[in-house]
């Protein structure tokens, strides 16, 4: 079945860029989606993507996708520390309805 | 809209008793998801529902757990007997239809405790 991948932890200072990344086993998933969960929330969407992109950029937000390699990575520009919180990454199927198959989250620290 | 509404936020109890979870989608949502958040598991779709119909229940653990959707803006999830394994964030989220572009809009989650 799929697998999503994610490093568990990030640690930045304000201002400055952050990337985080994923990994994907099935090649037949062509949804890709980035969410946030701050502490005692639950989870909010940030963006998506389409397997048919190689990018998707809104605001302070860039999603690269590479196919060939099944990674993609989240990209939060000038970072602050209200960004703080778990970024998980999910997959999807086209051909299905509504099953989200998501990483184990990544830890992202903003310092001030 | 007041969003996905759960309740309780937080539940103890102790091994063996009964536990049910609420859950009142967002109006007009035909899709309706149960999910469990663990520290080793991650999170873990447990079931949906499509216009009160279960579609996908092959993330429930055992027979122990259940789920009902007696109408569109009311499902509950239930545990009999608890067990502390058991113990987890388990959130409801609910999405317009079932397209990919859909957002699966969160629930703020009940967290159990079972002792």
């Amino acid at each position: 079945g799929e697998d999503v991948e994610q490093s568990l932890f990030l640690s930045v200072r304000e201002g400055d860029s952050s990337v985080i990344n994923c990994t994907y086993t099935d090649s037949s998933s062509t949804y890709l989606y980035w969410y946030k969960q701050e502490p005692g929330a639950g989870l909010q969407l940030l963006t998506y993507i389409f397997s048919n992109m190689d990018m998707k950029q809104d605001q302070r937000l860039t999603v690269l996708l590479n196919k060939k390699d099944k990674h993609l990575s989240l990209r939060i520009a000038d970072t602050q520390t209200g960004d703080s919180a778990i970024y998980f990454c999910a997959a999807r199927r086209s051909s299905n309805t509504g099953k989200l198959i998501f990483g184990q989250g990544t830890t992202l620290q903003v310092k001030p | 809209d007041a969003g996905v509404i759960q309740s309780p936020r937080h539940e103890v109890t102790e091994m063996g008793q009964e536990v049910t979870l609420r859950c009142k989608p967002i109006s007009g949502h035909d899709y309706l998801f149960w999910y469990r958040q663990t520290m080793m598991r991650g999170l873990e779709l447990l079931i949906y529902f499509n216009n009160n119909v279960p579609i996908d229940d092959s993330g429930m653990p055992e027979d122990r757990f259940s789920a009902k959707m007696p109408n569109a803006s009311f499902s509950t999830l239930k545990i009999q007997p608890s067990e502390p394994r058991d113990s987890a964030v388990y959130f409801c989220a609910s999405s317009l239809r079932g397209h990919p572009t859909d957002t699966q809009y969160f629930g703020p989650g009940t967290r159990l405790t079972v002792l």
